[in-house]
């Protein structure tokens, strides 16, 4: 079975262009969640998905940020426009049910903002 | 919010146990554990939660102390595949929050 799928897998861009980030659910999973992953500040929540509806999107650092998910196998995450602070390792996870159950990771996107 | 998790680093040897500790100041209802090794993504462990249900994952185990808000995962007679860093992850009463801990960074050497 297929698992996360994300893509792109290495994104480098330059400062100020806009970013999508990809990501296709494990089918028949209703709940996804975006993780940005650096090393000073570890692993962090940025918006959490609910049968398409964000849940919880407090942890979306500022208005550059935006996320969508018009149906159950896509969502994308957007940068616009891009910083080098942005530069990060960006996960994709879903699961069935709530953000209490185990959550399967897609392979990550590494964004390098120049 | 986010679960403080002890120590940060831990160096073994093959065989040694190892003890990783995951505590938070918020009401927990459920404990995740993820390992990740180095490039690769989280990857799910075990999930502890509140009533005593607990789900496991091969020769590690884990506690989940409710009244104190700590969880502890267990790793005994360590294999060199146990190296990476574990996470745990914690979710609010409403499961509408999660939160990941700062994770705990495992070498375990020949």
């Amino acid at each position: 079975d297929a698992g996360v799928i994300q893509s792109p897998r290495h994104e480098v861009t330059e400062m100020g262009q806009e970013v999508t980030l990809r990501c296709k659910p494990i089918s028949g999973h209703n709940s996804l969640f975006w993780y940005r992953q650096t090393m000073m500040r570890g692993l962090e929540l940025l918006i959490y998905f609910n049968n398409n509806v964000p849940i919880d999107d407090s942890g979306m650092p500022e208005d550059r940020f935006s996320a969508k998910m018009p149906n159950a196998s896509f969502s994308t995450l957007k940068i616009q426009p891009s910083e080098p602070r942005d530069s990060a390792v960006y996960f994709c996870a879903s699961t069935v049910g709530s953000a209490g159950n185990e959550q399967f990771f897609g392979p990550g996107t590494r964004l390098t903002v120049l | 919010q986010q679960p403080v998790q002890s120590p940060q680093a831990v160096i073994l040897r093959e065989g040694e146990d190892a003890v990783i500790n995951c505590s938070s100041s918020k009401a927990l209802y459920s404990v995740h554990w993820y390992r990740q090794k180095h490039g690769e993504a989280p990857v799910f462990l075990m999930i502890l939660l509140k009533g005593g249900e607990q789900k496991g994952h091969e020769k590690i185990s884990a506690s989940f102390n409710e009244k104190k808000q700590q969880s502890s995962l267990y790793l005994t007679a360590s294999q060199l595949s146990y190296s990476g860093t574990y996470f745990c992850g914690t979710a609010a009463y409403n499961f509408n929050k999660f939160y990941f801990g700062s994770g705990t960074k495992l070498n375990v050497k020949p």
